[in-house]
């Protein structure tokens, strides 16, 4: 079956613009998650959904940051004003107990 | 606070070397404690999953470990292909804790 997948794989920005990065989970799983992972660093928690409950929101770093997930299903996560220190590859994953990862979205702001 | 910590950050070893990866852990009532494999350029993929200490998973030169404070991933006779970046993450009442990663090289 179809794994995780996001879009777009890469995105290039001028600093100040938003962008929007997609989430497509597998088919079925209700919990959906992003992290974000800079050069050389671990995972970082941004985002948790869970079914139609009230998504965690504990890890994004900043007001500019948001996401939404709708139908249970796709999720997208906004940036807006991106800033040169939000370049990151920014990883989505879902799960039923295990979390699988998307190959990530690699954001570079100029 | 929930806390990861892998070691050690970089290991070289020749091919047919075995050696083990250290993830130590500090979670409150541990729900599960994972293993993830991830290559340059590409999400992490998932290896294993351990519950309870005592617990060992293998899958082929892989096998993972787990006591209440750590668990260890054992590489017996690496080959060049077992290179990449190994994550451990933990998860508590809350969500997962990932550790920094120990990035793997084997050397023909």
């Amino acid at each position: 079956g179809a794994g995780v997948s996001q879009s777009p794989s890469n995105k290039v920005t001028e600093k100040g613009k938003d962008v929007e990065l997609r989430c497509d989970p597998i088919s079925g799983h209700t919990a959906l998650y992003w992290y974000r992972q800079s050069l050389g660093q671990g995972l970082e928690f941004l985002i948790y959904f869970q079914g139609n409950s009230a998504p965690d929101k504990s890890g994004l770093p900043s007001d500019r940051f948001s996401a939404e997930r709708t139908g249970g299903s796709v999720s997208t996560l906004t940036i807006q004003r991106t800033q040169q220190e939000d370049s990151a590859v920014y990883l989505c994953a879902s799960s039923q107990e295990t979390q699988y990862f998307g190959p990530g979205t690699r954001l570079l702001v100029l | 606070e929930d806390q990861v910590t892998q070691s050690p950050e970089a290991l070289r070893l020749q091919e047919g070397e075995s050696s083990s990866l250290n993830c130590s852990y500090t979670v409150s009532g541990l729900r599960g404690l994972f293993w993830y494999r991830q290559d340059p350029g590409k999400g992490p993929e998932f290896l294993f999953t351990l519950y309870s200490a005592g617990e060992e998973k293998e899958k082929e030169r892989l096998k993972a470990t787990l006591t209440k404070k750590e668990s260890f991933l054992h590489i017996t006779a690496p080959k060049p292909e077992d290179s990449a970046t190994y994550l451990c993450a933990a998860e508590g009442a809350q969500k997962l804790v990932f550790g920094q990663g120990t990035r793997l090289t084997i050397n023909p």
